[in-house]
């Protein structure tokens, strides 16, 4: 079967740097997304990784290892505004998309 | 603002009871989406509209119907529901129906089936 692991909450300190893991098990690969999605509020895009690597946007940053079915979001610089779930999605190789049950991050003072 | 509006926003229903869910978007997108989320699990897609015709039916049952009049608007009809129905409907879009393209969301419906 297809399988997104990541874990269900993380609490980190405002300013401090977090890491949220992704790793899949998926027929296939054609690009991971990472979205953030707030409370009670849409899910939003925050990148597409397809090959390996670290791509960075800002305070978020992205990383994939598609030889280990691994990928991290990396956020910095922490803010009370980035507590939120951030959601791991990956593309099969039909180009489904098989999501990760999410993970909510606290963020505290 | 994602540039996709749900409405309504929170819905409270009867299991003999008949509504619906509205989505409209504003971006000139050619593919949308429904979605079913619950609490702690993973988003499971729902349909997939590509140009108004229904391309994905991910086995759903068929108290759940779906409508798409035109390429801006998306409604879910809902017929004799069960309480396991609860949960947030989140409705997409994106410019085509490749699933490489970012996906647009709406802030979802709350429905409670009692």
């Amino acid at each position: 079967g297809q399988n997104i692991d990541q874990p269900t909450e993380m609490t980190a300190t405002e300013g401090a740097i977090v890491q949220i893991n992704c790793t899949y098990q998926t027929s296939g690969f054609n690009g991971l997304f990472w979205y953030q999605q707030h409370a009670g509020e849409a899910p939003t895009f925050l990148s597409y990784n397809v090959l390996d690597g670290l791509e960075e946007k800002g305070r978020f940053s992205s990383f994939l290892s598609r030889s280990k079915g691994y990928s991290y979001l990396l956020l910095k610089e922490l803010q009370m505004k980035d507590s939120a779930s951030y959601l791991c999605a990956v593309l099969d190789s039909n180009y489904q998309l098989i999501w990760g049950a999410g993970t909510k991050l606290i963020i505290k003072p | 603002e994602t540039g996709v509006t749900q409405t309504p926003r929170h819905l409270v229903m009867g299991m003999t009871n008949k509504k619906s869910l509205k989505c409209e978007q504003h971006l000139g997108h050619n593919a949308m989406y429904w979605y079913k989320q619950s609490a702690k699990k993973p988003l499971e897609l729902m349909f997939v509209y590509s140009l108004e015709e229904r391309v994905e039916n991910n086995s759903v049952p068929s108290r759940f119907s779906p409508e798409c009049p035109n390429s801006s608007h998306l409604f879910l009809h809902l017929h004799t529901l069960q309480p396991e129905d609860s949960a947030l409907y989140l409705c997409a879009s994106s410019q085509g129906d490749r699933h490489t393209d970012t996906q647009y969301f709406g802030p979802g419906t709350r429905l409670t089936v009692l």
